[in-house]
């Protein structure tokens, strides 16, 4: 069963910085492409970035461009997302998603950035 | 990166069909045929419905069918359930290993 856990969510301060990790099991990490997909609160998806199998190509949406990256770690199973220079629009629950095309999801975790 | 336009809400009574619409420009839903569709019911994460325009993954009922016309997608829900009242969102490449989703659309089923 494919199976993402996300983690490292919570409260900052604007221009503060965050890592989010995604745990995957029951499939060959290794072989997918993974994404960052987030939604904030009431809001719609809006794809964030997206990282190839090995890790030697990566993309982002101009509202984070600069600011965050996407990184894996095959030998772990694990996906990241560091998140610098956070602002308060950048609030929203974070899923982790497999694939192309994006197919499985985690259950998501929530940032949320405020004073 | 513009999201793709959907109808903010459709709504039918049980057993009836309805149609969401996902309207984005030549660069993505016009130049592709993988547009996917995904079911999110309230406080829960999003489920695969259709794939490359048409395609139902296992599991998913035959009651939904997706469609592409230029620049347009389409799904359908035929056969309404009470089940089926959720947000939809469709998303679609948009060239250069990027993707953008749809607005979002409310189904209410009457």
């Amino acid at each position: 069963e494919v199976q993402l856990v996300e983690s490292g969510g919570g409260l900052v301060q604007p221009g503060g910085s965050l890592r989010l990790s995604c745990a995957a099991s029951g499939f060959t990490f290794s072989s997918y492409w993974m994404h960052w997909v987030r939604q904030a609160p009431g809001k719609g998806l809006v794809w964030v970035s997206r990282i190839n199998s090995d890790g030697s190509s990566t993309r982002y949406a101009d509202s984070v461009k600069g600011r965050f990256t996407i990184s894996r770690d095959n030998a772990n199973n694990t996906l990241y997302l560091q998140m610098n220079s956070l602002r308060a629009e950048d609030t929203a629950v974070y899923y982790c998603v497999r694939g192309a095309p994006p197919d499985y999801w985690g259950q998501g975790t929530l940032v949320t950035v405020s004073s | 990166q513009s999201a793709l336009t959907q109808p903010a809400s459709v709504s039918g009574s049980p057993g009836q069909s309805i149609t969401i619409s996902c309207t984005g420009t030549s660069s993505d839903v016009g130049s592709y045929n993988l547009v996917s569709w995904y079911q999110q019911h309230p406080g829960k994460a999003p489920k695969l419905m259709i794939y490359e325009g048409s395609k139902r993954p296992s599991g998913v009922s035959n009651r939904f069918s997706g469609s592409k016309s230029g620049n347009t997608a389409s799904l359908t829900i035929s056969g309404l359930q009470a089940d089926d009242e959720a947000d939809y969102y469709c998303c679609s490449y948009a060239g250069s290993s990027t993707y953008v989703f749809g607005t979002g659309t409310k189904v209410t089923v009457l």
